[in-house]
């Protein structure tokens, strides 16, 4: 596709429930990334991919939440028994080469609510 | 990493020039400053990146001081559709990095008619 594509664009669960999360990247890009931004707030990084390997796992908040990036492409952030702090929206970006060498392409972000 | 620092946020008219400044005291060498624009329901959006001196495109212009320990963004005669958050990154260029690009809080900008 033209740009990044994410799904659900909205997903509204409840409080145990595990959700998943997905990034289709722009084709050819090899660094893909994983915020959340929480309302009226800045955004927070989670997770890193440069082709399938994460070298940084360090911004998931708990380990209820997993990523993983199959292929150099699609990647699916999982977050397991949500809470309802986990309620934010998820943004994913793609990047041509690795981190900090360019422009960050951004998709429109799901927006998770936990009940 | 190198922190940033900007004003929470910023009020303008439409028509005028914006200037919006970000701190970055421990900027190292190789680092590389972009920013990003932000609408509501929306992912960010590249806006300009620089090392030094000054970065010019169709929508800003970016100013680097030869110390690096700052930039401004500038967005010239402003309309309400600028109305949007701002933020400053400040990156690594080169293979040992992990990737954490740290966006922090943004400038509000709020452009009045």
């Amino acid at each position: 596709g033209a740009g990044v594509s994410q799904s659900p664009s909205n997903k509204v669960t409840e409080k145990g429930k595990d959700v998943e999360l997905r990034c289709d990247p722009i084709s050819g890009h090899t660094a893909l990334y994983w915020y959340r931004q929480s309302l009226g707030q800045g955004l927070e990084f989670l997770i890193y991919f440069q082709g399938n390997s994460a070298p940084d796992k360090s911004g998931l908040p708990s380990d209820r939440f997993s990523a993983e990036r199959t292929g150099g492409s699609v990647s699916t952030l999982t977050i397991q028994r949500t809470q309802q702090e986990d309620s934010a929206v998820y943004l994913c970006a793609s990047s041509l080469d690795g981190p900090n060498t360019g422009e960050l392409f951004f998709g429109e972000g799901s927006r998770l609510t936990v009940l | 990493l190198a922190k940033t620092t900007q004003p929470i946020s910023m009020d303008s008219y439409e028509g005028q020039e914006v200037n919006i400044t970000c701190s970055h005291n421990n900027i190292a060498t190789n680092d590389y400053i972009t920013w990003y624009q932000q609408f509501p329901s929306q992912g960010p959006r590249f806006i300009i990146q620089g090392y030094k001196t000054k970065v010019t495109n169709e929508v800003a212009s970016l100013f680097i001081p030869a110390d690096r320990k700052s930039s401004t963004l500038s967005l010239p005669r402003v309309s309400l559709s600028d109305t949007a958050v701002y933020y400053c990154l400040v990156g690594r260029h080169g293979s040992s990095n992990t990737g954490k690009l740290i966006f922090g809080q943004g400038t509000t900008l709020q452009v009045k008619p």
